[in-house]
């Protein structure tokens, strides 16, 4: 069965500190990859995406991303860790030639001073 | 102003009563999405629309009905508000289906006692 996995329910980094946010996917082919933000009460934003060529993406707010197929995974990083980073990550698969997208159950991160 | 909005964006109604759920979205975006979320399960797709008058099931629609006579409304009703349905929901848009970027409304957060 497709499925997306955030090991970690819960990480917490102190600022300035870097991050790395696990993903992993069981597809039969390369999916396209997301990675989103919740900000508290808010919608989701998208981060950035990887839809194939390069395998470390950028995207926003100083965020990258890398693929590895052997390993099936898109995990998510950032060097150096802002308070205002404190929100909850969801990675999201999107099958080739399907329509929707599968969200992981999103990883909450915590940033102490 | 242009973008995805959903209202109410608080509701509280009782075990049995109908309630619906808007999503309005200004770009025409072909597709739309209607999430829940909750604690431990991230975001779940209960339905998803390509164009005005397709709609389809997602990962969870049990209790909800969807319509799309426009392409830039798309209701989500609760026929017989359960407690189980008490979540967040989100409606989403994109341009096309999974390879494309989808753009999340701020999210109603119903209560069902």
């Amino acid at each position: 069965a497709q499925s997306v996995t955030q090991p970690d329910i819960h990480i917490t980094v102190s600022e300035g500190a870097s991050l790395e946010l696990r993903c992993n996917y069981s597809y039969g082919a390369t999916p396209y990859l997301f990675w989103y933000v919740q900000s508290p009460g808010q919608g989701l934003q998208l981060l950035l995406k990887y839809f194939s060529g390069d395998t470390l993406v950028q995207g926003i707010k100083g965020f990258e991303a890398e693929f590895k197929r052997s390993q099936s995974s898109f995990n998510l990083r950032k060097p150096s860790v802002h308070w205002s980073d404190a929100a909850e990550y969801f990675c999201a698969v999107g099958p080739r030639g399907e329509s929707t997208l599968t969200f992981g159950k999103g990883t909450m991160l915590l940033v102490s001073p | 102003d242009a973008g995805i909005t959903q209202s109410p964006r608080y509701k509280i109604t009782e075990t049995g009563r109908q309630v619906t759920l808007m999503c309005h979205q200004t770009w025409s975006h072909s597709y739309m999405f209607w999430y829940r979320q909750d604690l431990g399960h991230g975001l779940r797709l209960i339905y998803y629309s390509a164009a005005a008058d397709i709609t389809d099931k997602g990962e969870v629609p049990d209790g909800y009905v969807v319509s799309r006579s426009k392409t830039e409304n798309f209701p989500l009703t609760l026929e017989s508000a359960t407690r189980s349905q008490t979540s967040v929901y989100f409606c989403a848009s994109s341009e096309r289906g999974s390879s494309y970027e989808q753009y999340f409304g701020p999210g109603t957060r119903l209560t069902v006692t």
